[in-house]
């Protein structure tokens, strides 16, 4: 299976701490997203980072990849509030055959408190 | 981003009936649909995937006379739950992509809930 692992599953912090989830996933791929999910809503895509960058930034947001352990982290920098919500790495189901980019498998998500 | 609206956001519906779910792509034309479900606490899983005008892919374990959709336009696909039971409720999610893009663009979800 190619199903990405997020860790931690839940995460508490702070406003203006930082926060970091890492996504593992098993076999190769042509690129990873992130979204976010509030609760009982739709998911936003957050960024996507292809597997010949190293690591990408948009706002407060900053991804890695590193291909060789099959990593990724998701880091949101001076965290709000509003930054409340679960968190999902995703990628193409079949990447090895230059899948569509809608057609994801999802990792399990970390789920991200942000306290006032 | 591009925008992909999706009806109703919840129902509650008696065990036995058939409820459908719209996902309509509101500014482009999409080619491609893909239904997901999550429950409680977690991941997305891919039921199916649609293309306009042709029956749909379904995932392995996923019974296509259950769960039937329809992508007759490049704007709206459908996904009807039939004779649903309480194991049903869960929470399902659209995306929709274009012929062109390479980005899926997902809908708000449908919260469903079969009593």
């Amino acid at each position: 299976s190619q199903q990405g692992e997020e860790d931690p599953q839940a995460l508490s912090i702070q406003e203006g701490e930082n926060a970091t989830m890492n996504c593992s996933y098993k076999t190769s791929i042509n690129n990873l997203q992130w979204y976010r999910q509030n609760s009982g809503r739709g998911l936003v895509h957050l960024i996507l980072i292809r597997s010949n960058e190293r690591e990408k930034h948009s706002g407060r947001l900053r991804v890695t990849l590193d291909t060789s352990k099959k990593s990724s982290s998701l880091l949101i920098t001076a965290s709000r509030a509003a930054d409340t919500a679960s968190y999902f790495c995703a990628m193409p189901r079949d990447s090895l055959k230059g899948g569509s980019q809608g057609n994801l498998i999802f990792g399990k998500g970390t789920k991200l408190s942000v306290k006032p | 981003g591009a925008v992909v609206s999706q009806h109703p956001s919840w129902v509650i519906c008696k065990s036995g009936t058939s409820v459908k779910i719209e996902c309509r792509s509101l500014d482009f034309q999409a080619t491609t649909m893909f239904w997901y479900r999550q429950f409680p606490k977690q991941s997305l899983m891919l039921m199916a995937t649609s293309n306009e005008g042709s029956k749909a892919t379904y995932e392995q374990g996923v019974e296509k006379d259950k769960f039937l959709i329809n992508h007759a336009s490049l704007t709206l696909s459908t996904l009807t739950v039939t004779s649903a039971h309480p194991e049903d409720s869960s929470f399902y999610i659209c995306s929709a992509r274009s012929a062109f893009g390479t980005e899926a663009f997902f809908g708000q979800g449908t919260r469903l809930t079969v009593v």
